[in-house]
Protein backbone atom coordinates (compact mmCIF):
# COMPACT_ATOMS: atom_id res chain seq x y z
CA UNK A 1 0.00 0.00 0.00
CA UNK A 2 1.50 3.63 -0.40
CA UNK A 3 2.02 5.79 2.73
CA UNK A 4 3.82 8.88 3.50
CA UNK A 5 6.66 7.78 6.46
CA UNK A 6 8.37 10.52 8.29
CA UNK A 7 11.39 10.01 10.46
CA UNK A 8 12.63 10.23 13.42
CA UNK A 9 9.52 10.09 14.86
CA UNK A 10 11.06 11.69 17.91
CA UNK A 11 14.28 13.91 18.02
CA UNK A 12 15.59 15.82 20.67
CA UNK A 13 18.48 18.63 19.80
CA UNK A 14 20.47 21.85 21.42
CA UNK A 15 19.82 25.15 20.43
CA UNK A 16 21.87 26.26 17.74
CA UNK A 17 21.94 22.54 16.06
CA UNK A 18 20.94 21.77 12.53
CA UNK A 19 18.38 19.12 12.23
CA UNK A 20 16.35 17.71 9.90
CA UNK A 21 13.04 15.78 9.36
CA UNK A 22 12.39 13.85 6.75
CA UNK A 23 9.34 12.87 4.65
CA UNK A 24 8.95 10.34 1.99
CA UNK A 25 5.43 9.35 0.43
CA UNK A 26 5.14 6.57 -2.50
CA UNK A 27 1.69 8.06 -3.57
CA UNK A 28 3.22 9.61 -6.34
CA UNK A 29 1.68 12.97 -5.41
CA UNK A 30 3.06 16.28 -6.71
CA UNK A 31 2.02 18.30 -3.96
CA UNK A 32 3.69 18.07 -0.22
CA UNK A 33 3.25 19.89 2.50
CA UNK A 34 5.06 20.80 6.32
CA UNK A 35 3.42 21.64 8.73
CA UNK A 36 3.64 22.51 12.80
CA UNK A 37 1.17 21.59 14.96
CA UNK A 38 1.10 23.82 18.61
CA UNK A 39 -1.43 24.14 21.23
CA UNK A 40 -3.73 26.93 20.75
CA UNK A 41 -2.40 27.25 16.65
CA UNK A 42 -3.72 24.40 15.84
CA UNK A 43 -1.68 23.71 12.19
CA UNK A 44 0.21 26.33 10.29
CA UNK A 45 1.66 25.66 6.97
CA UNK A 46 5.79 25.87 6.92
CA UNK A 47 6.83 24.77 3.52
CA UNK A 48 4.86 23.49 0.58
CA UNK A 49 5.94 22.43 -3.34
CA UNK A 50 4.18 21.70 -5.96
CA UNK A 51 6.83 19.36 -7.92
CA UNK A 52 10.19 19.06 -8.69
CA UNK A 53 12.44 21.44 -8.01
CA UNK A 54 9.21 23.99 -6.70
CA UNK A 55 9.42 24.94 -3.13
CA UNK A 56 7.17 28.01 -1.65
CA UNK A 57 7.44 29.69 1.77
CA UNK A 58 4.48 29.23 4.07
CA UNK A 59 3.17 31.55 6.77
CA UNK A 60 5.81 30.42 9.28
CA UNK A 61 8.79 29.86 6.92
CA UNK A 62 11.40 31.92 9.31
CA UNK A 63 14.41 29.58 10.87
CA UNK A 64 13.08 26.42 7.56
CA UNK A 65 13.96 25.35 4.59
CA UNK A 66 13.14 22.71 2.32
CA UNK A 67 14.49 21.14 -1.17
CA UNK A 68 12.69 19.52 -3.86
CA UNK A 69 14.98 16.83 -6.11
CA UNK A 70 12.60 13.94 -6.49
CA UNK A 71 8.77 13.18 -6.53
CA UNK A 72 8.54 11.03 -3.43
CA UNK A 73 10.53 13.52 -0.51
CA UNK A 74 10.32 16.54 0.67
CA UNK A 75 12.98 17.11 3.94
CA UNK A 76 13.02 20.05 6.36
CA UNK A 77 15.90 21.66 7.53
CA UNK A 78 15.99 23.55 10.38
CA UNK A 79 19.10 25.50 10.18
CA UNK A 80 19.98 26.68 13.83
CA UNK A 81 17.22 25.17 15.87
CA UNK A 82 15.71 27.39 18.62
CA UNK A 83 13.38 26.75 21.40
CA UNK A 84 10.59 27.95 19.92
CA UNK A 85 10.77 25.35 17.25
CA UNK A 86 9.92 22.79 19.71
CA UNK A 87 6.57 21.30 17.79
CA UNK A 88 5.07 18.30 16.40
CA UNK A 89 5.78 18.32 12.52
CA UNK A 90 3.75 16.88 9.82
CA UNK A 91 4.41 16.29 6.37
CA UNK A 92 1.72 15.66 4.21
CA UNK A 93 0.90 14.67 0.54
CA UNK A 94 -2.03 15.04 -2.19
CA UNK A 95 -2.82 15.03 -5.98
CA UNK A 96 -3.77 18.20 -7.37
CA UNK A 97 -7.68 18.76 -7.26
CA UNK A 98 -9.28 16.51 -5.47
CA UNK A 99 -7.89 18.71 -1.86
CA UNK A 100 -7.33 15.51 0.23
CA UNK A 101 -4.35 15.23 1.96
CA UNK A 102 -2.61 12.41 3.21
CA UNK A 103 -1.01 13.15 6.59
CA UNK A 104 2.33 11.49 8.07
CA UNK A 105 2.54 10.30 11.88
CA UNK A 106 4.15 13.22 12.62
CA UNK A 107 7.96 14.07 14.23
CA UNK A 108 7.92 15.83 17.71
CA UNK A 109 10.89 17.61 17.95
CA UNK A 110 12.26 19.00 21.14
CA UNK A 111 14.98 21.62 21.47
CA UNK A 112 16.64 21.97 24.59
CA UNK B 1 -9.22 36.32 2.79
CA UNK B 2 -10.36 32.96 3.33
CA UNK B 3 -10.95 31.99 6.92
CA UNK B 4 -12.30 28.92 9.00
CA UNK B 5 -13.62 29.64 12.11
CA UNK B 6 -14.27 26.69 14.30
CA UNK B 7 -16.00 26.50 17.63
CA UNK B 8 -13.22 26.38 20.54
CA UNK B 9 -13.51 22.99 22.65
CA UNK B 10 -12.79 21.16 24.69
CA UNK B 11 -16.26 19.08 23.85
CA UNK B 12 -16.86 16.69 26.33
CA UNK B 13 -19.65 13.95 26.03
CA UNK B 14 -21.06 10.81 27.28
CA UNK B 15 -21.33 8.16 25.23
CA UNK B 16 -24.59 7.79 23.09
CA UNK B 17 -24.83 11.49 22.89
CA UNK B 18 -25.69 13.89 20.09
CA UNK B 19 -22.68 16.12 18.67
CA UNK B 20 -22.58 18.92 16.90
CA UNK B 21 -19.06 20.70 16.18
CA UNK B 22 -19.51 24.01 14.76
CA UNK B 23 -17.79 25.45 11.47
CA UNK B 24 -18.43 28.51 9.58
CA UNK B 25 -16.24 30.15 7.09
CA UNK B 26 -15.53 33.06 4.97
CA UNK B 27 -14.39 32.84 1.55
CA UNK B 28 -14.47 34.34 -2.36
CA UNK B 29 -15.64 32.20 -5.03
CA UNK B 30 -16.54 28.19 -4.70
CA UNK B 31 -13.71 26.64 -2.25
CA UNK B 32 -14.82 22.34 -0.98
CA UNK B 33 -15.26 22.13 2.50
CA UNK B 34 -13.82 19.09 4.40
CA UNK B 35 -13.55 17.88 8.46
CA UNK B 36 -10.14 16.23 9.40
CA UNK B 37 -9.47 13.85 12.36
CA UNK B 38 -6.63 13.38 14.50
CA UNK B 39 -6.96 10.37 17.19
CA UNK B 40 -3.77 10.53 19.70
CA UNK B 41 -1.24 10.20 18.51
CA UNK B 42 -1.29 9.75 14.94
CA UNK B 43 -1.60 12.08 11.59
CA UNK B 44 -4.57 13.61 10.75
CA UNK B 45 -6.93 11.90 7.97
CA UNK B 46 -9.90 13.05 6.24
CA UNK B 47 -13.52 12.18 7.68
CA UNK B 48 -15.83 13.88 4.90
CA UNK B 49 -15.94 16.54 2.96
CA UNK B 50 -18.11 18.27 0.44
CA UNK B 51 -17.41 19.90 -2.98
CA UNK B 52 -20.48 22.37 -3.71
CA UNK B 53 -23.07 24.41 -1.75
CA UNK B 54 -26.05 21.98 -0.13
CA UNK B 55 -23.90 18.52 -0.96
CA UNK B 56 -23.89 16.48 2.18
CA UNK B 57 -20.21 14.56 3.34
CA UNK B 58 -20.92 11.38 5.50
CA UNK B 59 -18.72 8.94 7.05
CA UNK B 60 -18.32 6.72 9.79
CA UNK B 61 -21.86 7.96 11.32
CA UNK B 62 -20.79 11.79 10.67
CA UNK B 63 -22.57 14.38 8.40
CA UNK B 64 -22.06 17.66 7.12
CA UNK B 65 -23.63 20.10 5.23
CA UNK B 66 -22.81 22.61 2.82
CA UNK B 67 -24.75 25.59 3.99
CA UNK B 68 -24.09 28.65 1.78
CA UNK B 69 -26.59 30.80 3.00
CA UNK B 70 -25.22 30.36 6.17
CA UNK B 71 -21.40 30.22 5.41
CA UNK B 72 -21.62 26.66 7.83
CA UNK B 73 -20.27 23.46 7.50
CA UNK B 74 -21.22 21.37 10.98
CA UNK B 75 -20.05 18.28 11.87
CA UNK B 76 -22.69 15.76 13.10
CA UNK B 77 -23.37 12.90 14.88
CA UNK B 78 -25.89 10.95 16.35
CA UNK B 79 -24.96 8.77 18.88
CA UNK B 80 -20.82 9.30 19.61
CA UNK B 81 -18.58 6.64 20.65
CA UNK B 82 -15.47 6.32 22.95
CA UNK B 83 -13.48 5.33 20.05
CA UNK B 84 -14.62 8.96 18.79
CA UNK B 85 -12.16 10.97 21.05
CA UNK B 86 -9.91 12.61 18.80
CA UNK B 87 -9.31 16.57 17.04
CA UNK B 88 -11.63 17.45 14.27
CA UNK B 89 -10.21 20.15 12.13
CA UNK B 90 -12.52 22.04 10.15
CA UNK B 91 -10.79 23.47 6.48
CA UNK B 92 -11.43 25.02 3.79
CA UNK B 93 -9.50 24.37 0.03
CA UNK B 94 -9.50 27.62 -1.89
CA UNK B 95 -10.20 26.67 -6.25
CA UNK B 96 -7.16 24.62 -7.27
CA UNK B 97 -7.85 22.76 -4.03
CA UNK B 98 -3.94 22.42 -3.15
CA UNK B 99 -3.63 24.43 -0.09
CA UNK B 100 -5.84 24.38 2.51
CA UNK B 101 -7.07 26.67 4.95
CA UNK B 102 -7.56 25.14 8.55
CA UNK B 103 -9.97 26.14 11.61
CA UNK B 104 -8.05 25.82 15.14
CA UNK B 105 -9.15 22.51 15.78
CA UNK B 106 -11.81 21.23 18.46
CA UNK B 107 -11.01 18.09 20.94
CA UNK B 108 -13.48 15.55 21.68
CA UNK B 109 -13.59 13.50 25.09
CA UNK B 110 -16.43 10.87 25.30
CA UNK B 111 -16.69 9.22 28.70
CA UNK B 112 -18.21 5.93 29.44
Amino acid sequence: DAEITQSPRHKITETGRQVTLACHQTWNHNNMFWYRQDLGHGLRLIHYSYGVHDTNKGEVSDGYSVSRSNTEDLPLTLESAASSQTSVYFCASSTSGTGELFFGEGSRLTVL
Amino acid sequence: GNSVTQMEGPVTLSEEAFLTINCTYTATGYPSLFWYVQYPGEGLQLLLKATKADDKGSNKGFEATYRKETTSFHLEKGSVQVSDSAVYFCALGPGNNRKLIWGLGTSLAVNP
